[in-house]
């Protein structure tokens, strides 16, 4: 069983729609990714949210919105999407340098549509 | 640009052969090494990691780097029908706080019964 965790594991919504997809981890990890991957492609890095700041923003249109509110949850807020925006999107921890080699967990994701 | 470069398959091997999966990467400054097994419709699965040179064994699986020719590969002995899923490359960059992966683009194998 994954450590990482979330949900909906589903999702389908309208293009006016406000939604948001959650995930918490409890390994102890600092640092916090979203992904976003379309069928038969890499994932692509979305966000990095390292000790609850914002890190990295991989130029993200402003219709997702992350927060991390606490050091195991974080939030993608989603308003105003596209068809186009339809994927699956993954939550993902890991250690800080200097605790860990790097490696990311996954969640299991959660499988987005936008109508 | 960081890259990293997988042939894409699908790799075809029998049931009880050995599968090798290899993949190279463009930055030298890459610090670790991952393997990610990924079944259809569902996410990512770390099964490997490795950091220095020479080889790595868990089980079945086996993965070797090599950092002066920058090339990492997995190999998968006595492979089943269920190892049959697409496996992702993925190198690792350290920054302060964070990691940040590069993936390549998978390379699909099935493994017939």
């Amino acid at each position: 069983d994954t450590e990482v965790t979330q949900t909906p594991k589903h999702l389908v919504m309208g293009m006016t729609n406000k939604k948001s997809l959650k995930c918490e981890q409890h390994m102890g990890h600092r640092a916090m990714y979203w992904y976003k991957q379309k069928a038969k492609k890499p994932p692509e890095l979305m966000f990095v949210y390292s000790y609850e700041k914002l890190s990295i923003n991989e130029s993200v249109p402003s219709r997702f919105s992350p927060e991390c509110p606490n050091s195991s949850l974080l939030n993608l807020h989603l308003h105003a999407l596209q068809p186009e925006d339809s994927a699956l999107y993954l939550c993902a921890s890991s250690h800080i340098p200097g605790q860990g080699i790097g490696e990311l967990f996954f969640g299991e994701g959660s499988r987005l549509t936008v109508l | 640009q960081k890259e990293v470069e997988q042939n894409s398959g699908p790799l075809s091997v029998p049931e009880g052969a050995i599968a090798s999966l290899n993949c190279t990467y463009s930055d030298r400054g890459s610090q670790s090494f991952f393997w990610y097994r990924q079944y259809s419709g569902k996410s990512p699965e770390l099964i490997m990691s490795i950091y220095s040179n020479g080889d790595k064994e868990d089980g079945r699986f086996t993965a070797q780097l090599n950092k002066a020719s920058q090339y990492v590969s997995l190999l998968i002995r006595d492979s089943q029908p269920s190892d049959s899923a697409t496996y992702l490359c993925a190198v690792s960059q350290m920054n302060s706080g964070y990691s940040t992966l590069t993936f390549g683009k998978g390379t699909m194998l099935l493994v017939s019964p």
